[in-house]
């Protein structure tokens, strides 16, 4: 049974980074796109990007130039940093797991929430 | 405002029946067979419930039910339980540069 365990600091001052990891405990690294999400009232629940465990990425144009996600899949680790944050980025994140060759997210983290103020 | 539109709340009392109501576009809901459905307690990681519009992943229970029809999909709990409230998302792949697009969630209150 996969368990997703994500951490990383909740409360940002517009114009700083956002830097969020997740690791992947009971399972393979393999064989998976690791993504990350986020929900606010707003906008409900939003797609960020994934990445394969070989480092291939794909990212929601919204945070292009912005957004970096990166792995460790020798930790069975990856992360999310989004720069330049503002008041529009303040959600809960969740990071999730795809398994390859489908369209649905099968297991997730229990979410960071990120505060942005001043 | 979300890709897809969910109603906000629904409610029911134990042993009712409610269906929750998820449309998109001939982006994704219409076109691809590839909706799901995550249950969320707060403070919990969301839990798969539906993938690929009507299929239910090993355990849960057969009180959840996916369909869709046109550019709305749909999650129908019958014989609903205490534990049952909570919020419900529904998400879709979409023919675009996002992978997938979900909704706002659905509150769901057991009377």
């Amino acid at each position: 049974q996969v368990q997703l365990q994500q951490w990383g600091a909740g409360i940002l001052k517009p114009s700083q980074t956002l830097s969020l990891s997740c690791a992947a405990s009971g399972g393979s690294f393999s064989n998976y796109y690791w993504n990350w999400f986020r929900q606010s009232p707003e906008k409900g629940l939003v797609w960020i990007g994934k990445i394969s465990h070989t480092g291939i990425t794909t990212y929601n144009p919204m945070f292009s130039g912005r957004l970096t996600i990166s792995e460790a899949s020798s930790r069975k680790q990856f992360y999310l940093t989004l720069r330049s944050v503002t008041a529009a980025d303040a959600a809960v994140y969740y990071c999730a797991r795809v398994p390859r060759n489908s369209n649905y997210m099968d297991a997730w983290g229990e979410g960071t929430t990120v505060t942005v103020s001043s | 405002q979300s890709a897809l539109t969910q109603p906000a709340s629904v409610s029911g009392s134990p042993g009712q029946s409610i269906t929750i109501s998820c449309t998109g576009t001939t982006r994704d809901v219409e076109t691809y067979n590839f909706v799901s459905w995550y249950q969320h307690h707060p403070g919990k990681a969301p839990k798969l419930i539906i993938f690929d519009v009507s299929e239910r992943p090993s355990g849960v229970s057969y009180r959840f039910s996916g369909s869709k029809s046109g550019y709305t999909a749909s999650l129908a709990i019958s014989g609903l339980q205490a534990e049952d409230e909570a919020v419900y998302y529904c998400c879709s792949y979409s023919f675009s540069n996002v992978f997938v697009v979900c909704g706002g969630g659905t509150k769901l209150t057991v009377l």
